[in-house]
């Protein structure tokens, strides 16, 4: 079974730092199908990074995306205080259609 | 701006059947992939069903043969039609408009379907 292992549950840091939200696939994937989202409380999931390392419109850019074979990293430079919520890795195939990661909440310290 | 309206949704009974609605606007819903996806109180997302452009659909394993999805031109409106309710599709169900990559591009609002007796 192809899964998403989004790490670590819970990140707990302060405004200004910098966050590294990891996201692992069980097998290899073209960076070109993950993309990641922000959840905020009692909203929908918003589109943040596709293909993996591009910004959707109107994402600041203290959001980056890489990968570096089946490790994903979603990083925030300066975390603002709305930043401070849910981010979800996805991944989509013809076979597979779509994968979530269970998610990273980001938490102020 | 495109965006998506949903209704629908609520209370219903175990066995029951419940039919939820995504309106589109800016853009067609029977020129772009749709999809729904859900997501259980306090849980994370689950994909449930997708309508590709050329309308070829697809479900998540534990919806096939319960749920069905469609789109109406006329009304430029998603649906999803979900039948033999079980409790634990009880969630907030999300319709989205989806790039042929496979990103969510756009959301609906959300719906809270909460299946119990």
């Amino acid at each position: 079974e192809f899964v998403l292992t989004q790490s670590p549950g819970t990140l707990s840091l302060s405004p200004g730092e910098r966050a590294s939200l990891s996201c692992r696939a069980s097998e290899s994937i073209a960076g070109s199908t993950l993309a990641w989202y922000q959840q905020r409380p009692g909203q929908a999931p918003r589109l943040l990074m596709y293909a993996a390392t591009s910004r959707a419109i109107g994402i600041p850019d203290r959001f980056s995306g890489s990968e570096s074979g089946t490790d994903f990293t979603l990083t925030i430079s300066r975390l603002e205080p709305e930043d401070f919520v849910v981010y979800y890795c996805q991944h989509y195939d013809a076979s597979r259609k779509y994968t979530f990661g269970q998610g990273t909440k980001l938490e102020i310290k | 701006e495109a965006q998506l309206v949903q209704s629908g949704g609520g209370l219903v009974q175990p066995g029951g059947s419940q039919r939820l609605s995504c309106a589109a606007s800016e853009f067609t819903v029977t020129g772009n992939h749709m999809t729904w996806v859900r997501q259980a109180p306090g849980k994370g997302l689950e994909w449930v069903s997708i309508t590709s452009a050329g309308g070829l659909t697809d479900y998540e394993d534990s919806v096939k043969g319960r749920f069905s999805i469609s789109r109406d031109s006329s009304k430029n409106t998603l649906y999803l039609h979900m039948n033999s309710l079980r409790p634990d599709d009880t969630a907030v169900y999300f319709c989205a408009r989806a790039s042929p990559r496979g990103w969510l591009l756009i959301w609906g609002q959300g719906s809270l379907v909460i299946v119990s007796s």
